[in-house]
């Protein structure tokens, strides 16, 4: 099984910076890597896959990129509905794996 | 526009076992992947497995085998995911998901998972 790690856990963040989010799979996944937004109480939202396209009506400040096992997702200016938890994903294999999360949280 | 609408919350004693449905509107439901994923109270998410409804074979995680069975019903556009042995550990809500595109023969894994259900509650206590 392919083993996703995310980092950090937590990220404290002011609105209207940037918030960087890491991905690292303990083998290489190609462009196989989605990730996902998920707010308390909610289902997760798809929001990127194939490491770096956006999933529908996802707003362009969210960018992803990477390749193999390092992987990065960029929440370019924060607002206030984005501060979530995210979560990665590998669909190169079953079966299919999500990183721990990072919870990006007001600073 | 698809909808995966979920069964309601139960809750079981420990030993018992839980069938949770997810019934899909909106959209085409046969070839595309079905997939389970779990969240336990303040953790993260976990794939149980999945079913490509118009090849009818699950798929499922290492952990969960022999434990979990998941099936679908073409004629009702909807899936099934049953867990036996329940113990606490298990409590948890459980959500559906459709992968964004249709699964071919012989896939070897399932899309990204673009809809989701609103999740069903299993409780699992004596």
């Amino acid at each position: 099984e392919i083993v996703m790690t995310q980092s950090p856990a937590t990220l404290p963040v002011s609105p209207g910076e940037r918030a960087t989010l890491s991905c690292r799979a303990s083998q290489s996944l190609s462009s196989n890597l989605a990730w996902y937004q998920q707010k308390p109480g909610q289902a997760p939202r798809l929001l990127i896959y194939g490491a770096s396209t956006r999933a529908t009506y996802i707003p362009a400040r969210f960018s992803g990129s990477g390749s193999g096992t390092e992987f990065t997702l960029t929440i370019s200016s924060l607002q206030s509905e984005d501060f979530a938890v995210y979560y990665c994903q590998q669909y190169n294999n079953w079966p299919l794996t999500f990183g721990g999360g990072t919870k990006v949280e007001i600073k | 526009q698809v909808q995966l609408v979920q069964s309601g919350a139960e809750v079981k004693k420990p030993g018992s076992s839980v069938k949770v449905s997810c019934k899909a509107s909106g959209g085409t439901f046969s070839s595309y992947a079905i997939s389970w994923v779990r969240q336990a109270p303040g953790q993260g998410l976990e794939w149980m497995g999945g079913i490509i409804p118009i090849f009818g074979t699950g798929n499922y995680a290492q952990k969960f085998q022999g434990r979990v069975t998941i099936t679908a019903d073409e004629s009702t556009s909807t899936a099934y995911m049953e867990l036996s042995s329940l113990r606490s550990e298990d409590t948890a809500v459980y959500y559906c998901a459709r992968s964004h595109t249709p699964s071919i023969v012989g896939a070897t894994t399932y899309p990204p998972l673009d809809y989701w259900g609103q999740g069903t509650l299993v409780t699992v206590s004596s």
